[in-house]
């Protein structure tokens, strides 16, 4: 079945400066990649998604860029702020449901 | 819209007990999902809706676990004779496709 691995655990960058967080999956058929933000009490927040025919995708500050041959995808965090602190996971879905990877704690210091 | 709605949002019970949660998703969505999540980890895949219909458990959903969704609106989770092992957080998601939206979850702690 799918696997999905996701680096680093844990991420501390300074305001303003960028984060990027790196997953990699199993499954070569897997053809849908969302990211969600998840913050405590708030659920988890669809905050970018792409899909296996595109390469990159970008709203704002958020970016996710794909390599299908290297099964790999990453989340870009620009001009970080505080309030983007959180834990960050990655998925990958083939039959509709998402596989999680374990998730990356992302601090950001003022 | 207020998004997906988990009820309640924490309960504790003892080892042994009966525990039900609820899940309302977002109105018109047709396909409702439920996942757990241990500390540390990502959501685990538990079962799926389609409309009333259940179309995927996991290996995970032990035979004390049991779901529903009667009229294809609101999801029920019972989860019978509890174990320590079932203590974490159970999320409900909603789509109208592929998108999923997740509730805030219901954090069971046993006993």
């Amino acid at each position: 079945g799918e696997n999905v691995e996701q680096h680093p655990s844990t991420l501390s960058v300074q305001e303003g400066d960028s984060a990027v967080i790196k997953c990699t999956y199993s499954d070569s058929a897997s053809n849908y990649f969302p990211w969600y933000k998840q913050e405590l009490g708030k659920g988890s927040q669809l905050i970018i998604d792409i899909r296996s025919n595109v390469g990159e995708k970008k709203d704002q500050r958020i970016a996710v860029t794909l390599n299908k041959t290297a099964k790999h995808f990453s989340l870009h965090i620009t001009e970080t702020q505080p309030e983007d602190s959180a834990v960050y996971f990655c998925a990958a879905s083939t039959d509709d449901k998402l596989i999680f990877g374990t998730g990356t704690r992302l601090q950001v210091f003022p | 819209d207020t998004g997906v709605s988990q009820d309640p949002r924490h309960k504790i019970t003892k080892r042994g007990q009966n525990v039900t949660f609820r899940c309302d998703p977002i109105s018109e969505h047709n396909r409702l999902y439920w996942y757990r999540q241990t500390l540390g980890q990502g959501p685990e895949f538990l079962t799926y809706f389609q409309n009333e219909a259940q179309l995927e458990k996991s290996r995970l959903l032990s035979d004390r676990f049991s779901a529903e969704r009667p009229k294809g609106s609101f999801s029920t989770l019972e989860i019978q004779r509890t174990e320590q092992g079932d203590s974490a957080m159970y999320l409900c998601a909603s789509s109208p496709g592929t998108r999923k939206y997740f509730g805030a979850g219901t954090r069971l702690s046993v006993l």
